[in-house]
């Protein structure tokens, strides 16, 4: 089965400074991935995704791009604030079948 | 949240009574899954369903059973409930389209 592998698991850095989250998926069939943000008390809340035919994706200051060759995906928020605050999970899984997720990154921004 | 709800939203009972969990859902969605969470181990799939009687296990299904009987409902039981089940758990509907899961605000389950 696919085996999802995360990296910082703690990551701190300056408001203002980018953030960059890295995974590794272990399937070369995967073709979705998601990204997360969890608050404090909440549950997961879906930020942005990325499909297999695309290399890049943005929406506003986040980010996602997709090495499908070296089988990575990060996720890259730039000009951070504050509310970015939170813990941010990836995911991965192949057309319509069950999502595998990694272990999650907990993002702090310093003021 | 996708119209999603889940219920008790907490909840502490003892070691070997059977506890049930609630996830509602407002908007006809087939897939519906049971995650739970815990600390170095980020969401674990426990059992999923993909319409009205019809489930499946998920990676960590022992000790939990499921039911469908209606598709806005899907319950989560513990038959005899285990410290080791001490967890926050998350229901989440797949859109038909997309792959895309959403989550459910969770419930934190304490087995004492």
């Amino acid at each position: 089965g696919e085996n999802v592998e995360q990296h910082p698991s703690t990551l701190s850095v300056q408001e203002g400074d980018s953030a960059v989250i890295k995974c590794t998926y272990s399937d070369s069939a995967s073709n979705y991935f998601p990204w997360y943000k969890q608050e404090l008390g909440k549950g997961p809340q879906l930020i942005i995704d990325i499909r297999s035919n695309v290399g890049e994706k943005k929406d506003q200051r986040i980010a996602v791009t997709l090495n499908k060759t070296a089988k990575h995906f990060s996720l890259h928020i730039t000009e951070t604030q504050p509310e970015d605050s939170a813990v941010y999970f990836c995911a991965a899984s192949r057309r319509n079948e069950k999502l595998t997720f990694g272990t999650g990154t907990r993002l702090t921004i310093i003021p | 949240d996708a119209g999603i709800t889940q219920s008790p939203r907490h909840k502490v009972t003892e070691t070997g009574t059977p506890v049930t969990l609630r996830c509602h859902q407002t908007e006809n969605h087939r897939y519906m899954y049971w995650y739970r969470q815990d600390p170095g181990h980020g969401l674990r799939l426990i059992h999923y369903s993909y319409g009205v009687k019809d489930t499946d296990k998920g990676e960590v299904s022992d000790g939990y059973s499921v039911s469908r009987s209606k598709t806005e409902d899907f319950l989560l039981t513990l038959e005899s409930a285990t410290s080791s089940q001490t967890s926050v758990y998350f229901c989440a509907i797949k859109t038909d389209d997309y792959n895309e899961q959403f989550f459910g605000p969770g419930t934190r389950l304490t087995v004492l």
